[in-house]
């Protein structure tokens, strides 16, 4: 149980395009996802926290308007990069933290979006 | 906000041998401290956590310690086998939406 997938698992754009990512709880219902992001042989760095029928709340340094989230059902949030540049290059992955009573905090992660920008 | 080290960020043991990883973190609110093991190319996995009411958890060859008054967390893996090297990190939960703030991560290398 407790499985998050992720779509595409890799996606290579050219720069000015948008780029969506689909982040899904599969056995499980998410109130709350977030968005990381991971720079190769660096931490995870939290991006925006995403509630289910609400404005995903964002990071200190983070654009809203070129990162937009979306969080639409209990169970999906996708990301989209707009007009993608070189730098937007990243893994982007995704978690969902399971509907239920007790283990509140425990965050299931996706399996990560390699974004490459050309 | 709150702040977590982790160290040592690179580690080597052989295999059969422990490895023992040391977080901190700063803000005493702080109340659910989870590992994820994250393989290249992949999404971290959790593999083991605490929550601040307990001073130690235990699951077949990994254990976490937590001592609340000192701000810092341990996880211990034991009789360490090729499977486990990979990048370990430690995390902190705070806040009612449960936000993790990561240390920077474990290189752990198991040599045959």
């Amino acid at each position: 149980g407790a499985v998050v997938s992720q779509h595409p698992s890799r996606v290579i754009c050219k720069s000015g395009t948008s780029v969506k990512i689909e982040c899904r709880s599969l056995d499980f219902q998410a109130t709350t996802m977030f968005w990381y992001r991971q720079f190769p042989k660096q931490s995870l760095m939290l991006m925006a926290t995403s509630n289910e029928g609400s404005k995903a709340t964002y990071e200190q340094g983070v654009e809203k308007d070129k990162f937009l989230i979306n969080h639409a059902s209990l169970t999906l949030s996708t990301l989209t990069v707009t007009s993608a540049h070189p730098e937007d290059s990243s893994f982007y992955i995704c978690s969902a933290k399971p509907l239920r009573q007790g283990s509140t905090d425990t965050q299931y992660f996706g399996p990560g979006t390699r974004l490459t920008v050309l | 906000g709150e702040n977590v080290e982790q160290h040592p960020s690179t580690l080597s043991v052989q295999e059969g041998d422990s490895a023992v990883i040391k977080c901190t973190y700063s803000d005493s609110a702080s109340n659910y401290f989870p590992w994820y093991k994250q393989e290249l190319g992949k999404g971290p996995q959790l593999i083991i956590d605490i929550r601040s009411n307990v001073g130690e958890k235990k699951d077949q060859r990994i254990a976490v310690t937590l001592n609340k008054t000192a701000k810092h967390f341990s996880l211990h893996i034991t009789e360490t086998q090729p499977e486990d090297s990979a990048v370990y990190f430690c995390a902190a939960s705070i806040g009612s939406w449960g936000k993790l703030q990561f240390g920077a991560g474990t290189q752990v290398v198991v040599t045959p």
